[in-house]
Formats: C-alpha cells, sequence, structure tokens
C-alpha cells in the first residue's frame, strides 16, 4: 500500500460545479496535512494547510478524518483557473517524512 | 522578489556524463530540499539540508550528491548519468522544519533533465 494515495482522475467538470477530492494515507501517526497544486509544467504551491477542525478558505474547504485515515480538498464554484493537479501532502515526525502523493488532475471546461 | 531560483531549466546528458543542478534561495530559509517527480509519480525526497554544512540523504539518493557551503546555496551533482535520472527536479526550501503546523515549502521553477 502506498503510503500517500489519491485518484489519479482526470476529474473534468464544468465552470460552476462542485468538485471533492479524497487522499489517504497509511501512517496513523502522520502529524501534518497540506494540498499543494501543481500547473502544468510548474513547480508545486501550497493552497492550503489542513488543520484537524477542518478549514476553509474562499472556495476551498479542507477537511481531515483521522479515524479514517484520510484528508479531503472540496472546490466550489470551480473556475477554469482552477483546472491544475492537486497534491495531497502528509509529514510524519521523526525525520523529513515529507510524502506526496502523485496528485489528481482536475480539468474545468467553459 | 526572487524566492527560490534553479539553473538549467533544461538539459539532456549523455549517459556517463555528470553534471550539478545550482539552486539558491534568498528568504535566509535554513531548510532546503531536492526533489524528483516522475511522470505520474509524487515527488521523492533527494537530499535535504537543515543548514550550512549539514546535508542528509532522502528516500532516493543513489547517483546523487549535494553540498551546502552557505544558507543560500545547495548544489545537486549527478555523477555517471543514467536513463533512470531522467526526471523534472525541484530545488525547495523552507523557513518551519517539516511536520511543523503551517510549514510550507517554497519551490523552484523546476530542472527538466533528459539522460539519453
Amino acid at each position: 500500500r502506498k503510503e500517500v494515495e489519491q485518484d489519479p482522475g482526470p476529474f473534468n467538470v464544468p465552470e460552476g460545479a462542485t468538485v471533492a477530492f479524497n487522499c489517504t494515507y497509511s501512517n496513523s501517526a502522520s502529524q501534518s496535512f497540506f494540498w499543494y497544486r501543481q500547473d502544468c509544467r510548474k513547480e508545486p504551491k501550497l493552497l492550503m494547510s489542513v488543520y484537524s477542525s477542518g478549514n476553509e478558505d474562499g472556495r476551498f474547504t479542507a477537511q481531515l478524518n483521522r479515524a479514517s485515515q484520510y484528508i479531503s480538498l472540496l472546490i466550489r464554484d470551480s473556475k477554469l483557473s482552477d483546472s491544475a493537479t492537486y497534491l495531497c501532502v502528509v509529514d510524519n515526525t521523526g525525520g523529513f517524512k515529507t510524502i506526496f502523493g502523485a496528485g489528481t488532475r482536475l480539468f474545468v471546461k467553459a | 522578489n526572487a524566492g527560490v531560483t534553479q539553473t538549467p531549466k533544461f538539459r539532456i546528458l549523455k549517459i556517463g556524463q555528470s553534471m550539478t543542478l545550482q539552486c539558491t534561495q534568498d528568504m535566509n530559509h535554513n531548510y532546503m530540499y531536492w526533489y524528483r517527480q516522475d511522470p505520474g509519480m509524487g515527488l521523492k525526497l533527494i537530499y535535504y539540508s537543515v543548514g550550512a554544512g549539514i546535508t542528509d540523504k532522502g528516500e532516493v539518493p543513489n547517483g546523487y550528491n549535494v553540498s551546502r557551503s552557505t544558507t543560500e546555496d545547495f548544489p545537486l551533482r549527478l555523477e555517471l548519468a543514467a536513463p533512470s535520472q531522467t526526471s523534472v527536479y525541484f530545488c525547495a526550501s523552507s523557513y518551519l522544519s517539516p511536520g511543523q503546523l503551517n510549514e510550507k515549502l517554497f519551490f523552484g521553477s523546476g530542472t527538466q533533465l533528459s539522460v539519453l
């Protein structure tokens, strides 16, 4: 089992749609969780951290479920500019163990 | 407003050649990293550094070497390039150590390396 798993997609959605991505992680001792966005042939950029109580940033909502060991990202009112690959990132303690998922591709269509 | 700067952006090597990927950051970050990203795969950590003079292996260090003589620079050396090293390489830095809440990685724009 991979340490961090994501549905590779692609997700094809129309503008204005709501779309959700899930990411599962295998290490129950994982401490910190993040979503990064990566545009085609570009570097990853932090989208948002994921807090235990869940958090929201504009149209983006992140949730953490420790019991089931998954995090989620919800995008509301999708924009064309949301088209990108979304990387799930999990940090484990006890060494430099930042694990990147392979990413979920999102295409938002007009 | 440079952030993390990587050079070169593209490079083609022949099998057995060597090269150095340059990385410099102007944010005074102690933590620096080298990742590789293969198609359809997550980023894999090659080497990291917690400060000048201190480096350590990541998940996939074989075939690579690093040095950290200054806070700003963290070059990655490829010795005896092999086709398996064809990948996109990203340098990154951070102010906080990995695992700390709100730790944010700042990435360079990447180097596309092909070994033929």
